[in-house]
């Protein structure tokens, strides 16, 4: 079993529908979130980053963790055509310097 | 600010050729981290590198090196070369080397046959 578990999807929504993007978790000892966003042929680029549970909005993005369960999720409101690329989870713990556990990556498509 | 710079974009190697990879550093980071990410998964984490130190590694075998310089860039060298080792090789960089958000490069490709 992976310690971190993505859907890969590929999820196709159309354009202004809420996207829910979800990650389950094994190490309890993870406490930092985050998602990243990665465009074909480019490097993964950080949209998200939250330390322990509880919600964080930016824009249109929302992130959601809840430790209890072990379940992070992020949500795109009124969602466009240049959200369109793979989402990635990640998390840490305290003492794994640089070190990110990353999910698979759910690949999204926004049809206009 | 200039973000993370990876070179070359892609490379063409044969098995059991030797690769290093370079990489600067976002302006003001000191820490450095290198990934490789298969086709169709996440990201997994080679090593990270703090003030010209290997300051953690992920489970990759020794022929897998680094350095890091005191301007902060970096390389990643791979020896013995094998086919399971194409990928997409990624840098970050971050403003320390504990729990800072990393800062990706677009990676360099690299292609073994």
């Amino acid at each position: 079993q992976k310690e971190v578990e993505q859907d890969p999807g590929p999820l196709s929504v159309p354009e202004g529908a809420i996207v829910s993007l979800n990650c389950t978790y094994s190490n309890s000892a993870f406490q930092y979130f985050m998602w990243y966003r990665q465009y074909s042929r480019k490097g993964p680029e950080l949209l998200m980053y939250t330390y322990s549970s509880g919600n964080k909005e930016d824009g249109r993005f929302t992130a959601q963790v809840d430790k209890s369960s072990k379940y992070i999720s992020l949500f795109i409101r009124d969602s466009q055509p240049s959200d369109s690329a793979t989402y990635l989870c990640a998390m840490s713990d305290s003492t794994s310097y640089g070190k990110l556990t990353f999910g698979q990556g759910t690949i999204l498509t926004v049809h206009p | 600010e200039t973000g993370v710079t990876q070179s070359p974009t892609h490379l063409i190697k044969t098995r059991g050729q030797q690769v290093t990879l370079r990489c600067s550093s976002q302006s003001g980071h000191n820490t450095v981290s290198w990934y490789q990410q298969a086709l169709g998964q996440g990201p997994q984490f080679i090593f990270q590198y703090y003030r010209e130190e290997e300051n953690g590694r992920g489970n990759f075998p020794p022929r897998f090196s680094g350095l890091q310089f005191p301007n902060y860039s970096s390389e990643l060298n791979v020896n013995a070369l094998e086919l399971d080792d194409s990928a997409l090789y990624l840098c970050a960089s971050s403003l320390d080397r504990y729990n800072s958000p990393l800062h990706f490069g677009n990676g360099t490709r690299l292609t073994v046959t």
